[in-house]
């Protein structure tokens, strides 16, 4: 099975520090995805990545960057936390572009930014 | 562009009725289309998927789904539901070979069971 670990399940942090979420897919995935969720507004795609040090913007990037240095690690970076990035955030992966698209979610991190 | 639309986002069932959520997609090339389930505080799960074989699509749980291209429709149903039944759903529609293979997602549907 597909195993798609996120670093923290819940995450407490001060407007205007930096931070940083992990996703670690264990079955050679090409592609990896941040989405946000939010009630009312469904899963939001923030950044998505098809290969290693490659990343492409979604619907919503402001105030949020992304790092793939290795291919089963994919991390969100929020530079400067700030209250309205409040959210649940989901990791996700899929096999490559010849797939099918199905992707395979991590358990999420509810972000608290006070 | 591809975009999803999940009728009600709020959908109330008597335990044993029929469970029925719609969604409908648009999509400029022949689409593949999935139903996800997420339980409280739980990732996404896949319950089913359409990749362009039979239209009628069973999934886990007793799930199952029918495409109808003349109606752009991928709605969801199981016979008779079950309190374990309770949570919410999303129905995404993907672009096949696209970089990045990238879904996109209706805004999803909570379901409740009454006993």
């Amino acid at each position: 099975d597909v195993k798609v670990t996120q670093s923290s399940r819940y995450l407490v942090k001060r407007t205007g520090e930096k931070v940083f979420l992990e996703c670690v897919q264990d079955m050679d995935h090409e592609n990896m995805f941040w989405y946000r969720q939010d009630p009312g507004l469904g899963l939001r795609l923030i950044y998505f990545s098809y290969d290693v040090k490659m990343k492409e913007k979604g619907d919503i990037p402001e105030g949020y960057s992304v790092s793939r240095e290795k291919k089963e690690r994919f991390s969100l970076i929020l530079e400067s936390a700030s209250t309205n990035q409040t959210s649940m955030y989901l990791c996700a992966s899929s096999l490559s572009r010849a797939g099918v698209g199905e992707q395979f979610f991590g358990p999420g991190t509810r972000l608290t930014v006070l | 562009a591809q975009s999803v639309t999940q009728l009600g986002s709020h959908v109330s069932v008597s335990e044993g009725a029929l469970v029925l959520l719609r969604c409908n997609y648009s999509s400029s090339v022949p689409p593949y289309l999935f139903w996800y389930v997420q339980y409280p505080n739980q990732g996404l799960q896949l319950l089913l998927k359409y990749t362009s074989a039979a239209t009628l699509v069973k999934g886990i749980n007793g799930f199952e789904a029918e495409f109808k291209k003349s109606e752009t429709s991928f709605h969801l149903t199981k016979p008779s539901a079950h309190m374990s039944d309770a949570a919410e759903y999303f129905c995404a529609v993907s672009a096949p070979k696209a970089a990045g293979n990238k879904l996109t997602f209706g805004g999803g549907t909570r379901v409740l069971v009454k006993p």
